[in-house]
């Protein structure tokens, strides 16, 4: 149980573009969503927590206009990568909490490189 | 802010070894979790450690929760190439946030 999967595993995309990554909880209906980005071998830094049905809570330095979240339901959040540039190139992972556990599963990753 | 300072960052170690990971901050932390990762997949979770002085075994894994639970360390005995990832120690800040604080993460490398 307490599966997450994201859309699409990879992407690549031209400057300027915008693009839309997924995340489902599968087996379980996930009150708080959570999006991180990793660089290469670096840790996970979080950006933003989402909870359903309402706005995401964005980390400090974290553009909330670039990277909006939609959290429609209780299975799903998505995170769209707003006129991505270079920089934005990175792995984006989301996670899920089920109730008011600590534990927190995550989604595969997905791989974004701007070109 | 609450850090969470992981060490070493690298390790390189010959089959059979043992070694020690280390999670190490100055808050305490409700909870704290230890992830392994593989290059192009997402953490997957090993142990959730709660109460202070804890200790878990999972098969040549043995982890432990510091009493005052601000620290955490990861034992792996006899290492198996199998054992090569990332490892990432991630606290429950003890604001019932539910967000996770991620250590720098400790790569690991087992040479058969």
């Amino acid at each position: 149980g307490a599966v997450v999967s994201q859309h699409p595993s990879w992407v690549i995309c031209k400057s300027g573009t915008s693009v839309k990554i997924e995340c489902r909880s599968l087996d379980f209906q996930a009150t708080t969503m959570f999006w991180y980005r990793q660089f290469p071998k670096q840790s996970l830094m979080l950006m933003a927590t989402s909870n359903e049905g309402s706005k995401a809570t964005y980390e400090q330095g974290v553009e909330k206009d670039k990277f909006l979240i939609n959290h429609a339901s209780l299975t799903l959040s998505t995170l769209t990568v707003t006129s991505a540039h270079p920089e934005d190139s990175s792995f984006y992972i989301c996670s899920a909490i089920w109730g008011r556990g600590d534990t927190q599963y995550f989604g595969p990753g997905t791989r974004l490189t701007v070109l | 802010t609450q850090l969470l300072e992981q060490s070493p960052q690298f390790l390189s170690i010959q089959e059979g070894e043992n070694l020690t990971v280390y999670c190490n901050s100055s808050s305490v932390f409700s909870s704290l979790q230890w992830y392994r990762q593989e290059p192009g997949e997402g953490p997957v979770l090993l142990v959730t450690v709660v109460t202070g002085g804890e200790v878990k075994k999972l098969k040549r894994l043995t982890f432990q929760f510091g009493d005052a639970r601000k620290d955490s360390s990861l034992h792996i005995t006899a290492a198996q190439p199998g054992d090569t990832g990332l490892y990432l120690c991630a606290g429950a800040p003890s604001d019932s946030s539910y967000k996770l604080i991620f250590g720098s993460g400790t790569r690991l490398l087992v040479r058969p």
